[in-house]
Parts: C-alpha cells; sequence; structure tokens
C-alpha cells in the first residue's frame, strides 16, 4: 500500500515562497504521475499541477508563472515551490498520485500552509 | 477551463436510504469523469472512476453513470460512514483538472 506525506513550513509570509516535500514509501516513484492539489474553503478543491518521473510538467494555468515541481527519483519525493504567496495561497495542501494520467487514487494527509505575517 | 457543477450541494438522509448526487460539465468528457468522498478532517479518497467504475475496495453500494455532459453517484443504501461530502473531478482535459463544489451528505 503506497503512502504519501507532506511536509514543509506551515506558514509562510506573505510575497515569500512555499516550498513543499511529498515522501512517498510502500513503493517506487519511479512511473506513475505526481500530483499537488490544494483545498480553502473560498476555491474548494484546486488542482496545481502535476509532474512525471520522465520530468514532463503540467501547471494549472493560473498558477503556471508562480509553480515548480520536481522529483527526486532517489528518494521518493517530489517538491512543490510557490513564489509571490499572498493571503489566497492559505489552504490545505495535499499530494497525490495519479496512476495513469486520469484519476488520484493515492493522496497523502494534507498540509495546512496558512499565508500570514 | 471545463466548469463542474454539483446538486444538491447538501442533503439530509437517513441510514437506509437511496442516495443520488448530480454532476454536472460545462462541455462533454465522454466518460473522463471520477467520483471522491472525503470527511472531515481526510483527504478526498477515490470511489468511481471514468465514470461508472469501482475502485478497488470501495463497497458495491456506490456506482456511478453517465457520460458527456451528466453523471450521476448513487448510493444504494446509505450505511453510518457514508456521511461525508463527495466531489466530481473531470479527467478529460489533462492540461487542467478540476473538480466539483462538493455535496455534502449529513444525518436527516
Amino acid at each position: 500500500q503506497m503512502q504519501l506525506q507532506e511536509s514543509g513550513p506551515g506558514l509562510v509570509k506573505p510575497s515569500e515562497t512555499l516550498s513543499l516535500t511529498c515522501s512517498v514509501s510502500g513503493g517506487s516513484i519511479s512511473v506513475y504521475y505526481w500530483n499537488w492539489i490544494r483545498q480553502s474553503a473560498e476555491k474548494g478543491l484546486e488542482w496545481i499541477g502535476r509532474i512525471h518521473t520522465s520530468g514532463n510538467t503540467n501547471y494549472n494555468p493560473s498558477l503556471k508563472s508562480r509553480v515548480t515541481m520536481s522529483v527526486d527519483t532517489s528518494n521518493n519525493q517530489f517538491f512543490l515551490k510557490m513564489t509571490s504567496v499572498t493571503a489566497a495561497d492559505t489552504a490545505v495542501y495535499y499530494c497525490a498520485r495519479d496512476l495513469a494520467g486520469d484519476k488520484f487514487d493515492s493522496w497523502g494527509q494534507g498540509t495546512l500552509v496558512t499565508v500570514s505575517s | 477551463d471545463i466548469q463542474m457543477t454539483q446538486s444538491p450541494s447538501s442533503l439530509s438522509a437517513s441510514v437506509g436510504d437511496r442516495v443520488t448526487i448530480t454532476c454536472r460539465t460545462s462541455q462533454s468528457i465522454s466518460t473522463y469523469l471520477n467520483w471522491y468522498q472525503q470527511k472531515p478532517g481526510k483527504a478526498p479518497k477515490l470511489l468511481i472512476y471514468a465514470a461508472s467504475s469501482l475502485q478497488r475496495g470501495v463497497p458495491s453500494r456506490f456506482s456511478g453513470s453517465g457520460s458527456g455532459t451528466d453523471f450521476t453517484l448513487t448510493i444504494s443504501s446509505l450505511q453510518p460512514e457514508d456521511f461525508a461530502t463527495y466531489y466530481c473531478q473531470q479527467s478529460y482535459n489533462f492540461l487542467l483538472f478540476t473538480f466539483g463544489p462538493g455535496t455534502k451528505v449529513d444525518v436527516k
């Protein structure tokens, strides 16, 4: 049973960079798509983007200018960086596996990130 | 963007009830539609994929149907553990996956 776990700062100051790590256990990160999804009361569930272990990425166009994803297959981890954050980026951030590019079948427990000074 | 709507936004039901939730998309997505269940403080859980395929381990009281722009999630006999919020998600546009706003199922 594959398990995903998000980690990173729970508080980020406005205009700074949000950095999160998703650690994958119980299987290899190789192959599959790896996604970041966030959830807030204002916007509901919002897909941020995904990275394939080949390095290919797809980002939500509304966030594309501020988002970078990367993957470290040797350590079974993938990463999210979001620059110039504002209060609107306050949300629970989830990492999720996408088996065939079309459904999120494994999720991390989520981590709350608050943007505040 | 493919816009998603769900109805109702909330419903009250009793154990044993048959519950039906509808999801509508702003353009045809064939059967590229998934359903998730989310309980408070937990991550969403995949229930149904490709509109009607039951995810492994999900009870058979859950079923999905539909194609094009109109989809339905049905719980044939609501159980106590089914009180939760349900979301649909389209995977037709893999450059921008989108979710519905959710349907909360609570106790009547």
